[in-house]
């Protein structure tokens, strides 16, 4: 199994700034992701972390307003850039791993 | 494009009763699937995991079954207690795009006490 954590749980931001969010493993995986959860939506996948290369992004998301870093097999980033209040969600940091997917806690992001 | 849909969108049940869950989806072309169970404001904690060559899981008072020939999974849940009160989501990973889980629309139960 993999435990997931993130950094902030929780943020309110202005709109036009950017925010960063850390997502850690506890042990290495090969495949990490980043989903977005919209009020009382499902999860959307927004892109595969790589590490050591460009993150992999779904149709309708954007390395310019999403970029992610990978640096090793137990770290990410994601950064939510130039916000608006559309992009009030919750990111949460994914991990697969013998072939089940586990999930960080989340970050809940507000965009005033 | 493969679509995963839950029925009911919501349930309510008083404590005790047995209880089914479904997800249905479009192509049987699955690598494997992942039940979830989500609370408010929280990340998803896995539940159940079967893969293609199986028929069903058991975990506790827990039963998820798979028939990819008709394209569906069942989440049953035992004797159902008030702290089993989530949103709980099915997720599907195809052959081909085993890096891509697609989530289901998700059902919110609560277990009246």
């Amino acid at each position: 199994s993999a435990v997931i954590s993130q950094k902030p749980s929780r943020d309110i931001c202005q709109r036009g700034t950017s925010l960063t969010i850390q997502c850690q493993v506890d042990s290495q995986v090969t495949m990490m992701f980043w989903y977005r959860q919209q009020p009382g939506q499902s999860l959307t996948l927004i892109a595969t972390a790589n590490q050591g290369s460009e993150a992999t992004y779904e149709s309708g998301f954007v390395i310019d307003k999403f970029p992610i870093s990978r640096p090793n097999l137990t770290f990410s980033t994601l950064t939510v850039s130039n916000m608006s209040p559309e992009d009030s969600s919750i990111y949460l940091c994914s991990a697969y791993s013998s072939y089940e997917q586990y999930f960080g806690p989340g970050t809940r992001l507000t965009v005033t | 494009k493969q679509e995963v849909t839950q029925i009911p969108a919501a349930l309510s049940v008083p404590e005790g009763e047995n209880l089914v869950l479904n997800c249905s989806f479009t192509d049987s072309a699955i690598y494997n699937l992942q039940w979830f169970r989500q609370d408010p404001g929280k990340g998803l904690t896995s539940l159940l995991l079967i893969q293609s060559s199986q028929r069903e899981q058991t975990s506790g008072r827990l039963n998820a079954s798979l028939d990819k020939s008709s394209g569906r999974s069942t989440l049953y849940i035992a004797a159902s207690q008030p702290g089993d009160s989530a949103t709980y989501l099915c997720a599907v990973r195809l052959w081909g795009a085993t890096n891509k889980l697609i989530f289901g629309t998700g059902t919110l139960l609560a277990v009246q006490p």
